[in-house]
């Protein structure tokens, strides 16, 4: 299975900043999710993002956050004003179809906001 | 809300041992995965059990989802330093979300 990949490995950002985070490169799949794990603490889903657009998303998963591909391959995510709790491992996962629910996951970015 | 329960939280043992860690829930699931996470990486997917009752085995490792799809157990026989990780059981719909366990922290002394 290839791999999925995510750019920056590490961010910090000062509270209040907007970041992206990317999931890159990412073949024909079309199954694409957004997890989180604080530091300790169990993996959370954010958001699925299906053919284009999101299939459904969590509780964390409010307004400051946004998932988009750009550029057909790319797959990323937006937090508009970062806060103190935010600080998180964010994995991006990607799906085969069929096969149950079975979803490969990124090394992940580490999320540090100041 | 689905939730997955793993049982036990943290286990030590000795290598050679052979060893159990249960994952619960009072839900039902479309299937069930099982994946391995080394610190500050990415889960890493052993297995996937989708029907009642089955039975995976992955050398050393042996997997079973419940009759009910509601719980799952692994097992490892004869257990090495180099099965020390945290084990992660996750359910879900098809192609929807998944749930995740609060893990297992497995420790296998030489």
């Amino acid at each position: 299975e290839p791999e999925v990949t995510q750019t920056p490995s590490h961010q910090v950002t000062q509270m209040g900043q907007e970041v992206i985070l990317r999931c890159v490169p990412i073949s024909n799949h079309l199954y694409f999710y957004w997890y989180r794990q604080i530091l300790g603490q169990k993996v959370e889903f954010l958001v699925s993002f299906y053919n284009n657009e999101i299939s459904e998303k969590s509780e964390i998963f409010d307004d400051q956050f946004s998932v988009e591909r750009p550029d057909g391959s790319n797959f990323t995510l937006k937090i508009r004003s970062t806060k103190l709790e935010d600080s998180a491992m964010y994995f991006c996962a990607k799906k085969t179809s069929g096969h149950g629910n079975e979803q490969f996951f990124g090394p992940g970015t580490r999320l540090t906001v100041l | 809300t689905q939730l997955l329960e793993q049982s036990p939280q943290f286990l030590s043992i000795q290598e050679g041992e052979n060893l159990t860690v249960y994952c619960n829930s009072s839900s039902v699931f479309s299937s069930l995965q099982w994946y391995r996470q080394e610190p500050g990486e990415g889960p890493v997917l052993l297995v996937t059990v989708v029907t009642g009752g089955e039975v995976k085995k992955l050398k050393r490792l042996t997997f079973q989802f419940g009759d009910a799809r509601k719980d799952s157990s692994l097992h490892i026989t004869a257990a090495q330093p180099g099965d020390t990780g945290l084990y992660l059981c996750a359910g879900g719909t098809n192609a929807g979300k998944s749930t995740f366990g609060d893990g297992t922290t497995l420790t296998v002394k030489p």
